[in-house]
This record gives C-alpha cells, structure tokens and sequence, in this order.
C-alpha cells in the first residue's frame, strides 16, 4: 500500500530536549516537505527537498533541521525544542516537480512544555 | 503581500443541495491550483487539480473552476452528503511547482 509513515504519532517532550520526527515512503517519490499547522493558521511549510541531499527552506523553518540522505526517509529535526513548536505536524510527499499532488501521513501532535 | 483565502471558516447546508467553497488569492501567479480533503486528526488527501489554462474540472460530485483573471477558483460538490462533511483545503503552487502555500481551509457540514 502507498503510504507516508511518520514516527511518532504523539510526543510530549520538554524545552531544550533534541527530537526527531521521522517520516518515510514506499512511492519511489523525488520530492518531500513537511509542515506544521496551527489553529486559525493553517497549514505553513517548514522545509522540502526536491531529491536526495538537496533541501530547501520553506514558510517557517527557524528552530527546525532537516536531511535527505534517502530518498525515501526525510526526517525532521527539532534541536531545542521551544513551546512555540507545539503544533501537528505533517509529512509529505509527490513524485516531482511537475506532478501536483500531494501525499500526506497521518501526523503527529508534538507538545512541548 | 501574499495572501490566500477561504470564504469562510464554517459552511453549513442541508444533504441534497450544493456546496459551494471560494478560494481567493493575491500577488500569487499559480501554474496551478488544487483541492485536498482533511477530516479531524487525519492528513490532508487529495480531490482535484486544475491548471491555469483549464476554466473547469470535474470528478465525481466534484467539481472546480479557476478564473485567473479574478485570482478565484470555486469548488462545488453537488447533491452534498453527510459524509462529505470535512475541512476542505485549496493550495497553489509557488516557484513552478517547487512548493505549496495552503489557504486556511473551509469546515464544512452537511445536516441530515
């Protein structure tokens, strides 16, 4: 079954405590993002990557790392994790550049305090 | 500056009747534009596309138009079920396809 996996679902964490949020897919697929999305904000764009090792900054990506040394895993790294980074967050990912749509996994709820 | 927007934040209909959702931008030039589906606590899937040169699309009870004139583009869904009741999202692609801006998306319900 195609699917984008992300790991983990629910996280309670501390400030200052390093996470990664782990998200992988099955689909061969070149280009991946992540996003965060926020009540009364919306969805808003952290980082992408168009293929392996290449990276972008999306909408919001101070507090935020990434890596893409697959091409099916893009995890998200928080190194000190704020309150302000309380959120849910989703991976994503398409098959190119010139394709439009956007695969999503289920999310996962970060809470820090 | 940038901005996307979503008619409304809530939309209430009866079953039956058309459901009918704007998306509305500013200082965007999307070479095309697309429509996902959230329900509670799930990721955003998949409805629709439509590029600049198409005034309409069509899936199903689905349907979307794209005036980039009017820098709008409706999305209807015809003969509306409950189970059609979710948040719906547009989002437009920036940078030739590079990345996506989401608008805030629209919570639809449709009553028995």
């Amino acid at each position: 079954e195609a699917q984008v996996t992300q790991n983990p679902r629910y996280l309670i964490t501390v400030t200052g405590k390093k996470l990664t949020v782990t998200c992988s897919q099955n689909m061969n697929h070149e280009y991946m993002s992540w996003y965060r999305q926020d009540p009364g904000l919306g969805l808003r764009q952290i980082y992408y990557s168009m293929n392996v090792e290449v990276t972008d900054k999306g909408d919001v990506p101070e507090g935020y790392k990434v890596s893409r040394k697959e091409k099916r895993n893009f995890p998200l790294i928080l190194e000190s994790p704020s309150p302000n980074q309380t959120s849910l967050y989703f991976c994503a990912s398409r098959q190119g550049i010139n394709t439009g749509e956007l695969f999503f996994g289920e999310g996962s709820r970060l809470t820090v305090l | 500056s940038q901005k996307i927007e979503q008619n409304s934040e809530a939309l209430n209909i009866q079953e039956g009747k058309t459901a009918t959702l704007t998306c509305n931008y500013t200082n965007y030039s999307p070479a095309y534009l697309q429509w996902y589906r959230q329900d509670p606590g799930r990721g955003p899937v998949f409805l629709l596309l439509i590029r600049e040169n198409e005034k309409e699309k069509r899936k199903e009870r689905l349907k979307v138009t794209f005036d980039t004139t009017l820098k709008q583009s409706l999305f209807h869904i015809t003969a509306s079920q409950p189970a059609d009741s979710a948040t719906y999202l547009c989002a437009l692609d920036r940078n030739y396809g590079q990345n996506f801006v989401f608008g805030p998306g629209t919570r639809l319900s449709v009553l028995p």
